[in-house]
């Protein structure tokens, strides 16, 4: 079966820092990639998607994600962070089985925590 | 443009109650969408419908029901509460274009519930 992990639980990082969110997929073919952001108490927002084309994904709120066929990766990334930015991020892969319907394959999350 | 909108905010039950969650959408999508967000689960999909008038299982339908009402709205029913239903319940929306296996998903706000 497919399926998503995103290592880190939890980053802390300064403000100001730069950012890296991992994302791991287990897919053969290309598949369809998703980053939503989820502020506390709020749903959940679509940072970026990536479906065919460029690997280097441009976003929402300065975000970008590169996806890495030979890696299997589709990290999230954003230069200098600011603490609006505090949240938990979610990485999704479309799942293309058979009788899947292309429903959506949900990583676990990681909590991004901003030091002033 | 509301987006997705979700009814109630928060609720409690007490175990073997009943409830139903109301979910709709102004944005002429053909997909919805029930999902329950665990601490560390990410999202886990219930049920959802591809378009009005079918409705299928997702990955945890049990002690679930749905009902596509008409094109707008999607209601998800707990027919007995159990303590094991204690969490947020995110409702989405997303409209499939033709070709495509899969597209952006927009998130409700979503329903705090909380079993005793």
């Amino acid at each position: 079966a497919q399926s998503v992990t995103q290592p880190d639980i939890h980053i802390t990082v300064s403000e100001g820092a730069s950012l890296e969110l991992r994302c791991n997929y287990s897919y053969g073919a290309t598949p369809y990639l998703f980053w939503y952001v989820q502020s506390p108490g709020q749903g959940l927002q679509l940072l970026l998607k990536y479906f065919s084309g460029d690997t280097l994904v441009q976003g929402i709120k300065g975000f970008e994600a590169e996806f890495k066929r030979s890696q299997s990766s589709f990290n999230l990334r954003k230069p200098s962070v600011h603490w609006s930015d505090a949240a938990e991020y979610f990485c999704a892969v479309v799942d293309s089985g058979m009788d899947s319907n292309y429903q959506l394959i949900w990583g676990a999350g990681t909590k991004l925590i901003i030091k002033p | 443009n509301a987006g997705v909108t979700q009814t109630p905010k928060f609720q409690v039950l007490k175990t073997g109650q009943s409830m139903t969650l109301q979910c709709a959408q102004d944005m002429n999508h053909n997909s919805m969408y029930w999902y329950r967000q665990d601490p560390g689960m990410g999202l886990r999909l219930i049920y959802y419908s591809a378009s009005e008038g079918t409705t299928d299982k997702g990955e945890v339908p049990n002690g679930y029901n749905v009902s596509r009402l008409n094109k707008r709205e999607f209601s998800l029913r707990l027919e007995s509460a159990a303590p094991s239903q204690t969490s947020v319940y995110f409702c989405a929306s997303s409209e499939v274009r033709q070709g495509a296996s899969a597209d952006t998903q927009y998130f409700g706000p979503g329903t705090r519930l909380t079993v005793l």
